[in-house]
């Protein structure tokens, strides 16, 4: 079936550096993969979204690429804060169904002061 | 934005009764709503597909007479844990779409304990 595999599952990185978490999915179908940020206990937000007709996206010091003919995608955090500690959530739409969405498992961001 | 609201936040139930969550689309309509189980320190998993006046659509290995989803209007589903047991002890999770939009946000979530 589908599926969506994500890595790495922790990543430790000091204040100021960049992070990367990279995802790849095996629906040729899906065209729509957003990102999201789940503090300990609190429900996942979005922090950004990408469609299959464009290859990268940027809002501020969040950024997201996608290859689509190798089917993965990552997102790239710059300037790295203690804030930007929790667990992160890349996903995939199953087929064109953006509301219907597999998950990858989750990598768990720690950024040292 | 969208908001989504659920409720209760935290529930503890004795084994073998059965307890509704509800989830709500408070400032748009939702045709369709997602529930997600998510296990401690696990990502979340799709449990059903709840479609506003029709029967929901189950990912495999969910139990549907366990799992019981009621999308009665565009702004109301309910997820009903039905004859709960410790093992259905978890963190339940809903999410709804604007009809015609993209992008989904998520309710607040439910801890269930069955003790």
């Amino acid at each position: 079936g589908e599926n969506v595999e994500q890595h790495p599952s922790t990543l430790s990185v000091q204040e100021g550096d960049s992070a990367v978490i990279k995802c790849t999915y095996s629906d040729s179908a899906s065209n729509y993969f957003p990102w999201y940020k789940q503090e300990l206990g609190k429900r996942p937000q979005l922090i950004i979204d990408i469609r299959s007709n464009v290859g990268e996206k940027k809002d501020q010091r969040i950024a997201v690429t996608l290859n689509k003919t190798a089917k993965h995608f990552s997102l790239h955090i710059t300037e790295t804060q203690p804030e930007d500690s929790a667990v992160y959530f890349c996903a995939a739409s199953r087929g064109g169904s953006q509301g219907n969405l597999i998950f990858g498992k989750g990598t768990k961001l720690s950024v040292k002061p | 934005g969208a908001v989504v609201s659920q409720h209760p936040s935290r529930v503890i139930c004795k084994s073998g009764t059965s307890v509704k969550i509800e989830c709500r689309s408070l400032d748009f309509q939702a045709t369709t709503m997602f529930w997600y189980r998510q296990f401690p320190k696990k990502s979340l998993m799709l449990m059903a597909t709840s479609n506003e006046g029709s029967k929901a659509t189950y990912e495999q290995g969910v139990e549907k007479d366990k799992f019981l989803i009621n999308h009665a209007s565009l702004t109301l589903s309910t997820l009903t844990v039905t004859s709960a047991h410790p093992e259905d002890s978890s963190f339940y999770i809903c999410s709804a779409t604007e009809t015609g939009g993209y992008g989904y946000t998520f309710g607040s979530g439910t801890r269930l304990t069955v003790v």
